[in-house]
């Protein structure tokens, strides 16, 4: 148990809805980032927050959107959803900034499939 | 961030070890080399980091080349268990993102 926590586990929705994944950080990690994982694409980095504000951007459509509340849990808007979508996402949460080394926690992911 | 170079996939009987290689030649002096695991779907799991000296956890030892362009992690006794993808990711680290490759897919044998 790495300390992280998603919900929902599964999620299952039609193309063009909008859906809300959550995740909850380890206690004391102020950096909350998202991944994507798709069959075809691997895992690729979506967005980063520290301490409620947005820190770095990766590959994130402009149909998602995240963000980060002062209790430091993270919440991952997807919208306009498409066959394309589904996919495994996952949170990950890691101490913070600083220049040093802090490795991620990944959480159990939540798996969405868009019909 | 520097990109790596893993094999895609690598055999191992169960409790011997398992030495996966890494290739980070393009790394630079701050950059770490990271290792995580991902078994099935589950979320992907950190093993173990260094940055130039070797280092060893209750997981598995980490082995940096002196010129730090490659790196090998070391699962010592593997076990059914350790059957997963292994990510081996350089990044300069503090609260960096992290940039997976397709990884090397380690199965152990009985």
């Amino acid at each position: 148990d790495s300390g992280v926590t998603q919900t929902p586990k599964h999620l299952i929705t039609a193309t063009g809805q909008r859906v809300t994944l959550r995740c909850s950080p380890r206690s004391g990690d102020l950096s909350v980032y998202w991944y994507q994982q798709s069959l075809d694409q691997g895992l690729q980095f979506l967005i980063q927050y520290y301490n409620g504000e947005e820190r770095a951007k990766g590959n994130i459509l402009e149909r998602f959107s995240a963000q980060q509340f002062p209790d430091l849990h993270s919440e991952l808007n997807l919208s306009s959803l498409e066959l394309g979508d589904s996919a495994l996402y996952f949170c990950a949460s890691s101490i913070g900034l600083a220049d040093s080394s802090y490795e991620q926690y990944f959480g159990p992911g939540t798996r969405l499939t868009v019909t | 961030d520097a990109k790596t170079t893993q094999p895609p996939s690598m055999d191992c009987a169960e409790g011997r070890a398992a030495n996966l290689p890494c290739n980070h030649s393009t790394i630079s002096g701050n950059e770490y080399v990271y290792w995580y695991r991902q078994i099935h779907s589950q979320g992907p799991q950190y093993i173990i980091h260094g940055l130039k000296n070797n280092e060893t956890n209750e997981m598995a030892s980490l082995i940096i080349t002196e010129d730090r362009k490659s790196s090998t992690l070391i699962l010592p006794h593997a076990t059914l268990r350790d059957t997963a993808v292994y990510y081996c990711i350089v990044s300069k680290g503090g609260a960096q993102k992290l940039v997976f490759g397709q990884g090397t897919r380690l199965t152990i044998n009985p």
